[in-house]
């Protein structure tokens, strides 16, 4: 069985454009979470999509902002991109049940130059 | 009060010794949590899941939970030098939403 996918690997950008990552759960899994871990940081929670709606929020700025797909699918934008931008952004995805696990891809390396 | 808490570390412990990682919360409603590994540079790694009061054990990991007190542990017994990582403590709060502790370096020396 396939796991969480996440792509690109590696995205490089420079300040003030804009950023799409994507993310592919777990076949079933109808939950996608979003976390942001810069560099010797913790995972800071971005967003949570269920059922193709947002359910939390972060303490982020409105431009971070994403979606979820009829698939359950997801992407992450990052618009104006900033130089503290520069991150790990990981997707986990779960079944929306509170007594199940959460499974991550292998993230995306965001450089924002 | 940040939602969950934990020591960052490092805890440094002997090869072959048990090491214990703690975490707290803050939610009393919280309901199922998690333990991850991850290695510098890589992604969270799932090693235990509890929801039960009690113990979990799998292999050389246990994870404690104790509600009343709003702690969980996770023990690793007989530590290899392969443990060395940074341990998440993770907590599904609001039904679904998944939150993450700061993480605890481990370095086990030989």
């Amino acid at each position: 069985e396939a796991g969480v996918t996440q792509s690109p690997t590696h995205l490089i950008k420079t300040r003030g454009q804009q950023a799409t990552l994507r993310c592919s759960p777990i076949s079933g899994h109808t939950s996608v979470y979003w976390y942001q871990q810069a560099l010797g940081l913790g995972l800071q929670f971005l967003l949570w999509y269920d059922e193709g709606e947002e359910r939390n929020r972060g303490n982020f700025p409105p431009r971070f902002s994403g979606r979820q797909f009829p698939n359950y699918s997801s992407e992450l934008n990052v618009n104006a991109l900033e130089l503290e931008d520069s991150a790990l952004y990981l997707c986990a995805s779960s079944l929306l049940d509170q007594n199940t696990e959460a499974f991550f891809g292998q993230g995306t390396r965001l450089t924002v130059v | 009060q940040k939602e969950v808490e934990q020591n960052s570390g490092p805890l440094s412990v002997p090869e072959g010794a048990i090491a214990s990682l703690n975490c707290t919360y803050s939610d009393r409603g919280s309901q199922s949590f998690f333990w991850y590994r991850q290695y510098s540079g890589k992604s969270p790694e799932l090693i235990m899941f509890i929801y039960s009061n009690g113990d979990k054990e799998d292999g050389r990991f246990t994870a404690q939970l104790n509600k009343a007190s709003q702690y969980v542990s996770l023990l690793i017994r007989d530590s290899q030098p392969s443990d060395s990582a940074t341990y998440l403590c993770a907590v599904k709060i609001d039904y679904n939403k998944l939150i993450f502790g700061a993480g605890t370096r481990l370095a086990v020396h030989p």
